[in-house]
């Protein structure tokens, strides 16, 4: 079983849409969890670390359920320039696990 | 100041070869973690630097990989001799907490091995 498990996609919504992503998790002892973005051959880069009380940066909002071992990313009013793929990261034992990405399309 | 920043950006060479690929991490940043990404998979985990010393090598997927951070700073990762599975993105990161701190990424070393 896969450390971290998202939706491949990918997510094609039109300009303005609200869209969510998921992404699970096997570990019960994981520390810390964040969202990165990736954009076509490119590095990732931090988007927003995941907090247990829930965070919210602009229109994304980012939560955690470690009962369910489940994070979720929700963009609102989406733009031409989210699209990319979102990648789920988890900390556990002073490890970085990476779910394979969830790509987004987001359409004029 | 300066990312993380990774040479060659793209390297192309014969099955059997032998490739070198540097990271030179974010000064300050003792935690250092090469990545690897094959075509349609995830990002996987290679191995873990604190300063010079390997902290977590779990990750290699066999002894043709060989990796070093001497004096705690640039790091090198050595692919001898390289195979067709080899081919993929190689990232390296830094980060200075490694618990709970944000990775930096450098941009990637493309490997193509034919």
């Amino acid at each position: 079983r896969k450390e971290v498990e998202q939706d491949p996609g990918p997510f094609n919504v039109p300009e303005g849409a609200t869209v969510a992503f998921n992404c699970t998790y096997s570990n019960s002892a994981s520390q810390s969890f964040f969202w990165y973005r990736q954009d076509c051959r490119k590095e990732p880069k931090l988007l927003m670390s995941v907090y247990s009380s829930g965070n919210e940066d602009g229109r994304f909002t980012a939560q955690l359920n470690r009962a369910s071992q489940y994070i979720s990313l929700l963009i609102r009013d989406s733009k031409l320039s989210d699209s990319a793929t979102y990648l789920c990261v988890v900390n556990g034992f002073n490890k970085f696990y990476f779910g394979s990405g969830t790509k987004l399309n987001v359409k004029p | 100041e300066a990312g993380v920043t990774q040479f060659p950006s793209h390297s192309v060479i014969e099955k059997g070869q032998t490739v070198t690929l540097r990271c030179d991490p974010i000064s300050g940043h003792d935690n250092l973690y090469w990545y690897r990404r094959v075509m349609g998979k995830e990002i996987k985990f290679l191995l873990h630097f604190v300063k010079e010393s390997k902290q977590d090598e779990s990750g290699m997927p066999n002894n043709r990989f060989l990796a070093e951070r001497t004096g705690g700073t640039y790091s090198t990762l050595k692919v001898q001799p390289a195979e067709l599975e080899d081919s993929g993105v190689y990232f390296c990161a830094s980060s200075w907490d490694r618990a709970t701190g944000e990775l930096f990424f450098g941009e990637g070393s493309r490997l193509t091995v034919l």
